[in-house]
């Protein structure tokens, strides 16, 4: 089983500033790499597929790097509504098709 | 527009059964992989398994292989996931999302479902 490691656990960030998230894979899984956020009360919703892959209706401000093991999700200008758990998910070997174990982001 | 609607909240007893349902519309439902995915309170996404309801083939995560059962009725698309003895560490939300066409990662969510287990 692949297993997704996520930093840094919390993150903190004024809004209008830039964040950004880390996903690190324990093996290769090319770009195979989705990552959803998640705001309390609610279902996940896709922002990134194929590690940089916008969704459709997503923001520009949400931008997906890196290939391989080490990814990471950039969100620029951040604004209150941004202020969400997020996680990464490998669907690059199946079963099961892993997830990190989050990243909850704070707008100060 | 693609939906996925799942059952609402249960409450039940250790040791009862239980089926949960997610009805998919706005799209063919029989070529689509519909997955599973469990998050305990407070904690994060554990992906459970997934089934093609066009022929039934379903995969499991080690982890809930022999736990819960996943199936689908591609009549009335529709997918489900049952226990036969329920723990009260089922508790939990069971969220339904449908993969994208070619490749694995959920494009569309079902809302939740809250099973709490208490006796």
């Amino acid at each position: 089983e692949i297993v997704m490691t996520q930093s840094p656990a919390t993150l903190s960030v004024s809004p209008g500033e830039r964040a950004t998230l880390s996903c690190r894979a324990s093996q290769s899984i090319s770009s195979n790499l989705a990552w959803y956020q998640q705001k309390p009360g609610q279902a996940p919703r896709l922002l990134i597929s194929g590690a940089s892959t916008r969704a459709t209706g997503i923001p520009a401000r949400f931008s997906g790097s890196g290939s391989g093991t080490e990814f990471s999700l950039t969100i620029s200008s951040l604004q209150s509504e941004d202020s969400a758990v997020y996680y990464c998910h490998q669907y690059n070997s199946w079963p099961p098709y892993t997830f990190g174990q989050g990243t909850k982001l704070e707008i100060k | 527009e693609v939906q996925l609607v799942q059952s609402g909240a249960e409450m039940k007893k250790p040791g009862d059964s239980l089926k949960i349902s997610c009805k998919g519309s706005g799209y063919d439902f029989t070529n689509y992989w519909i997955g599973w995915v469990r998050q305990m309170p407070g904690k994060g996404l554990e992906w459970m398994g997934i089934i093609y309801p066009g022929d039934s083939d379903t995969r499991y995560n080690t982890s809930f292989q022999g736990q819960v059962t996943i199936s689908a009725d591609k009549s009335i698309a529709a997918a489900y996931v049952q226990w036969s003895n329920l723990k009260a560490s089922d508790t939990a939300m069971y969220f339904c999302a449908r993969r994208a066409p070619s490749l694995a990662f959920f494009e569309y969510w079902g809302q939740g479902t809250l099973v709490t287990v208490s006796s």
